[in-house]
């Protein structure tokens, strides 16, 4: 079973930043938060992860709260290519596998 | 780096009959997963290898699946006999444990339809 709790659906306007949240209140101490985003017909691609920590990378940006009960991915400039589905899953770090949820599907719109 | 390779891209079978999925992982990753999505069910973990080995299978259907991993740059995920309800996008990933953190990168996947 999915550790997390995303909204369905999302829209955002190109070039505008999309904040897309994700709910992880049984998160353990050992697990860290991933995202990964499904664009159509396509294998997911990893965006971002983090253990504590605020994360950045060329892609998007990671905010985690201090409980670490939530978090936050930011796409800074949103292109209709970002349009996809957007997971958020919880995992412990090794080599285990990634438990997929329904994800939310953002619609960026010109 | 090439990333992960899955073939056929495509596969058009009839029920009863045998196929056959294959993956190439990235090259020095130890670990290989597949994967199923269906529009019902969504992506599924069917099973996984670390360095070459088996480490849960909990989530393959039947008895109707088997993957093998026979080396570190192969692996094939078969079906036998073929059903219907088989029809689906099959997607493999690999990763390399670096002890914490690690990623999973995925293959472009195998779309399956039985008739």
């Amino acid at each position: 079973d999915a550790k997390t709790t995303q909204p369905p659906s999302m829209d955002c306007a190109e070039g505008r930043a999309a904040n897309l949240p994700c709910n992880h209140s049984t998160i353990s101490g050992n697990e860290y938060v991933y995202w990964y985003r499904q664009i159509h017909s396509q294998g997911p691609q990893y965006i971002i992860h983090g253990l504590k920590n605020n994360e950045t990378n060329e892609m998007a940006s990671l905010i985690i709260t201090e409980d670490r009960k939530s978090s936050t991915l930011i796409l800074p400039h949103a292109t209709l290519r970002d349009t996809a589905v957007y997971y958020c899953i919880v995992r412990v770090s090794g080599n285990t596998p990634l438990v997929f949820g329904k994800g939310t599907r953002l619609s960026v719109i010109a | 780096d090439a990333g992960v390779i899955q073939s056929p891209r495509h596969e058009v079978t009839e029920m009863g009959q045998e196929v056959t999925l294959r993956c190439k992982p990235i090259s020095g990753h130890n670990s290989l997963f597949w994967y199923r999505q269906t529009m019902m069910r969504g992506l599924e973990l069917l099973i996984y290898f670390n360095n070459n080995v088996p480490i849960d299978d909990s989530g393959m259907p039947e008895d109707r699946f088997s993957a093998k991993m026979p080396n570190a740059s192969f692996s094939t995920l078969k079906i036998q006999p073929s059903e219907p309800r088989d029809s689906a996008v099959y997607f493999c990933a690999s990763s390399f444990r670096l002890g914490g953190g690690e990623k999973l990168f995925f293959g472009s996947g195998t779309q399956l339809s039985v008739l």
